[in-house]
């Protein structure tokens, strides 16, 4: 079965630093998709960035990129210039790709780290 | 607004009496999925819809969780007989159909935050 694995409860960063969220994963396929996802305080999920296995490239959006390293088996978000806003549960999740035979459709989540950004 | 949608937001039950929570898709959306999160815990999963059919369902939903999509629209998520340990928030989420351009992605709405006392 997969697991995700993110091994950081509690992350703090300065208002305009950079900040780097780990998160391990284990699966025995090839071709998988890994998402971050933020969750404010007010408790509803937004995606931040997803990355396709098959992709060698490391996915970015804007102040976000990730370090995806396939035989690692690692996905870590850096957030770059961080902002107060940024402050939320971060959630790494894996999920099977549609065109998987007996596909799951589901998300596997990591236990989530708590990121505090300091003004 | 066009997010996905949960109603109640917030509910407070007494041991043993039911719930039903009401969960409205994107509008053209035809997957949906339900996930329950415990306080300190990532969401896991609980059920999947693709239109109006039931495909997946977790280990976690015992006998007392009953889901349904009837129309291929709005979803219910009802649990009978509540216990303390079924408080939690209960999240939706949708995808579009496969073939578009997001469909491994999931849109979450706000949730509904169970207590019960």
């Amino acid at each position: 079965a997969q697991t995700v694995t993110q091994s950081q409860p509690e992350m703090s960063v300065q208002e305009a630093e950079t900040v780097t969220l780990s998160c391990t994963y284990d699966t025995s396929e090839s071709d998988y998709y890994l998402f971050w996802y933020k969750q404010p305080p007010s408790r509803q999920m937004i995606l931040v960035i997803r990355q396709e296995a098959y992709k060698q490239q490391n996915a970015t959006e804007n102040r976000f990129s990730v370090n995806f390293q396939k035989a690692a088996k690692s996905f870590s978000l850096k957030i770059s210039d961080s902002q107060l806003g940024d402050a939320a549960m971060y959630f790494c999740a894996y999920k099977h790709p549609l065109h998987y035979g007996g596909a799951t459709n589901k998300l596997i989540f990591g236990t989530g780290t708590l990121l505090a950004v300091q003004p | 607004d066009t997010g996905v949608s949960q109603d109640p937001r917030h509910k407070i039950t007494k041991r043993g009496q039911n719930v039903t929570f009401r969960c409205d898709p994107i509008s053209e959306h035809n997957r949906l999925y339900w996930y329950r999160q415990t306080l300190g815990q990532g969401p896991e999963f609980l059920t999947y819809f693709q239109n109006e059919a039931q495909l997946e369902k977790s280990r976690l939903l015992s006998d007392r969780f009953s889901a349904e999509r009837p129309k291929g629209s709005f979803s219910t998520l009802e649990i009978q007989r509540t216990e303390q340990g079924d408080s939690a928030m209960y999240l939706c989420a949708s995808s579009p159909p496969l073939g578009t351009l997001l469909h491994n992605e999931q849109f979450f709405g706000p949730g509904t935050r169970l207590t019960v006392l």
